[in-house]
């Protein structure tokens, strides 16, 4: 395991449902990071959070709302989503400059399946 | 502009067989080089990182090289067993910064070690 998890692991909904996606690290880190993968497609970043404050944003629609409570947890909230929004949908968390190696190596969580019906 | 390049894009081998993974890169100004291995339903695992003056670095039987001069890095895998199979994705940085934008995902190899 990397010391990132994520939860639920597959999620099937319905455009009109709201859902959130959490995302908990256990490595002491202080960025935060949501990515988007599709089949086919590189990794797409969507949103970075570096102690707490959104830092990146990467063009991603508005019915994608990220919220970082503090360092170790990050969610992403779903509501209206599109059939194309399916995908895995990855969190990643990383250690700051200065820190023990590799500080500036991204670790992954599992990912959370998303399938938009 | 920045790109990452991946070939083969799907490649089927024999259980104890060698492989070589290609990738080429735009990207610039380049700071390192990771090789990563995403098994199905899991997320991207780290196998190796090159900066600028390494050319070559092993873990197991994993072996990645980087010609910086051609951006071109490769990762070898040596007597493959079923358990590689997976996806394999490079991915390159840019220096001087600690956004999530300096990032560069290729769409990554598929491989797959048949018995």
């Amino acid at each position: 395991e990397t010391g990132v998890t994520q939860t639920p692991r597959h999620l099937v909904m319905g455009m009109t449902n709201k859902k959130s996606l959490k995302c908990e690290q256990h490595l002491g880190h202080n960025a935060m990071y949501w990515y988007k993968q599709s089949a086919k497609k590189p990794l797409e970043l969507m949103f970075v959070y570096n102690f707490k404050e959104q830092t990146e944003n990467n063009s991603v629609p508005s019915r994608f709302s990220p919220e970082c409570p503090n360092s170790s947890h990050l969610f992403l909230h779903l509501h209206t989503l599109q059939p194309e929004d399916s995908a895995l949908y990855l969190c990643a968390s990383k250690g700051v400059a200065g820190g023990p190696p590799p500080y500036n190596e991204q670790f992954f969580g599992p990912g959370t399946r998303l399938t938009v019906l | 502009k920045n790109q990452v390049e991946q070939s083969p894009q799907s490649l089927i081998i024999l259980e104890g067989k060698n492989c070589t993974l290609q990738c080429n890169y735009t990207v610039s100004p380049f700071s390192n080089l990771r090789w990563y291995k995403q098994d199905t339903g899991r997320g991207p695992v780290s196998l190796t990182i090159m900066t600028f003056s390494e050319n070559t670095k092993s873990n197991g039987r994993y072996t990645a090289t980087l010609d910086a001069d051609t951006k071109q890095s490769s990762l070898h895998i040596t007597a493959s067993q079923l358990s590689d199979s997976a996806s394999y994705i490079c991915v390159v940085s840019r220096s001087n910064s600690n956004s999530g934008y300096a990032l560069n995902f290729g769409k990554g190899t598929s491989l797959l070690v048949t018995p």
